[in-house]
């Protein structure tokens, strides 16, 4: 079953820091991934997406086959950047996602 | 803001009550899909309409039920309510049937006593 894995349920950096959110996940072939992210009481909002490769607030990911990895990665956290964030793939001939466990991720002035 | 919407924002009930939640999706977005977030379970997927046929079921339990209407908007009638069926409910709508970018709802906050 595809499934993906979110490893820290906390993060804690302080502003300015490098932050990485891990993701690994189970899926045989190319898999579609996503990042979203929930501020406070807001909804969820895509952050990015593999297939786009695009960098939102600065925020990238790589996605690495070898590992089944798709780490979630900023040069320098601000404290803006405190939410949840979650990693998600669609099943193989699904449209549904399954989302990780979730990161909650805070920033420390 | 992604467009959808959902009402009522909050929504507070006795065990063994109904409700309805209702979800607008994106203007000229044919799929709707209802998540569940909770505490213990995350973020999990209940069910998709697309166009208004039922498309996938995923860990939807049989007093919950849902509806896409011709208009496009969708339903997710919930009964015999129990106190483990508190939790955020999100509607997320895409454009089509395949892997397009889902975007969600700001969520309907149920609460059971």
């Amino acid at each position: 079953a595809q499934r993906v894995t979110q490893p820290e349920k906390l993060l804690s950096v302080f502003k300015g820091a490098p932050v990485e959110l891990k993701c690994n996940y189970s899926y045989s072939g190319s898999p579609e991934l996503f990042w979203y992210v929930q501020y406070s009481r807001q909804r969820l909002q895509l952050l990015l997406r593999h297939i786009s490769r695009e960098s939102i607030k600065g925020f990238t990911a790589d996605l690495n086959k070898g590992e089944t990895s798709f780490h979630l990665k900023k040069p320098f956290a601000q404290e803006e950047d405190s939410a949840m964030y979650y990693c998600a793939l669609p099943p193989r001939g699904a449209q549904k996602l399954v989302f990780g466990q979730g990161t909650r991720l805070t920033i420390n002035p | 803001d992604s467009g959808v919407t959902q009402t009522p924002k909050h929504l507070i009930t006795a065990t063994g009550q109904r409700v309805t939640l209702r979800c607008s999706p994106r203007s000229g977005d044919l799929s709707v899909y209802w998540y569940q977030q909770s505490l213990d379970q995350g973020l999990q997927f209940l069910i998709q309409y697309y166009n208004g046929e039922e498309r996938a079921k995923g860990n939807i339990l049989e007093r919950f039920s849902a509806q896409q209407f011709p208009d496009l908007h969708s339903e997710l009638n919930l009964s015999s309510l129990e106190l483990g069926d508190s939790a955020l409910y999100f509607c997320a709508s895409s454009a089509s049937g395949r892997t397009d970018t889902q975007y969600f709802g700001p969520g309907t906050r149920l609460t059971v006593l």
